[in-house]
């Protein structure tokens, strides 16, 4: 079993769309959780952080997760052509710890 | 306020020759991330430093690749006697020393192609 594993892609959606973006992980002891966002040939970018349970949003960008079902989702609404890329979601043990990164999900939005 | 800052961006090496990757944290952070990404594959942690310590090395190879965090100057992540493999992207990341703000901020990479 990955330790972090994504839904697989790639996943298209329309403009104006919800996209939903889905991670499971194996480490029942991880505190933080991140997304990522990766466009092609460029370095990850940070989107959200989350370290409780429940939602967390900005903007656009809503962050959920559940430490008992081992689950952290990003959902993108009113998703833009920009938003396609790589998501990447990252899972961390301990403070400064490495990060654990899954496969990464392709995402595009067409208009 | 500068970014990560990572150099060469790219670096073309033959197949026994080293290659030595530089990575300048933020201003002031004192965590050292090293990260690559294989063609079509995820992220992978390779070490994390702080100022003259190897903190984690866990997913480092055992043999060719080392890394250090001098008390002044870049990061470096050095490997010999480069094969076909090791062409890749190397990312370098860095996080605040202070407690509460523990994201990792990404430099653009280094693209390391072996011929």
């Amino acid at each position: 079993q990955k330790e972090v594993e994504q839904n697989s892609g790639p996943l298209s959606v329309p403009e104006g769309a919800i996209a939903s973006l889905n991670c499971t992980y194996s480490d029942r002891v991880s505190q933080s959780f991140f997304w990522y966002r990766q466009y092609s040939g460029k370095s990850p970018e940070l989107i959200m952080s989350i370290y409780s349970n429940g939602d967390k949003e900005d903007g656009r960008f809503t962050a959920q997760l559940n430490k008992a079902s081992q689950y952290v989702s990003l959902l993108i609404r009113d998703s833009q052509p920009s938003d396609s890329a790589t998501y990447l979601c990252a899972v961390r043990g301990t403070s400064y710890g490495k990060l654990t990164f899954g496969q990464g999900t392709i995402l595009t939005v067409h208009p | 306020n500068a970014g990560v800052m990572q150099n060469p961006r790219h670096l073309v090496r033959r197949r026994g020759q080293e290659a030595r990757l530089r990575c300048s944290p933020v201003k002031g952070h004192s965590h050292v991330y090293w990260y690559r990404q294989l063609p079509e594959e995820g992220l992978k942690f390779m070490v994390y430093l702080q100022k003259e310590n190897i903190i984690d090395e866990s997913g480092m190879p055992k043999e060719r690749f080392s890394a250090e965090f001098p008390k002044e100057g870049p990061s470096i992540l050095r490997i010999q006697q480069v094969v076909r493999g090791d062409s890749a992207a190397y990312f370098c990341a860095s996080s605040p020393s202070i407690t509460g703000d523990e994201t990792q901020y990404f430099g653009p990479g280094t693209r390391l192609l072996v011929l």
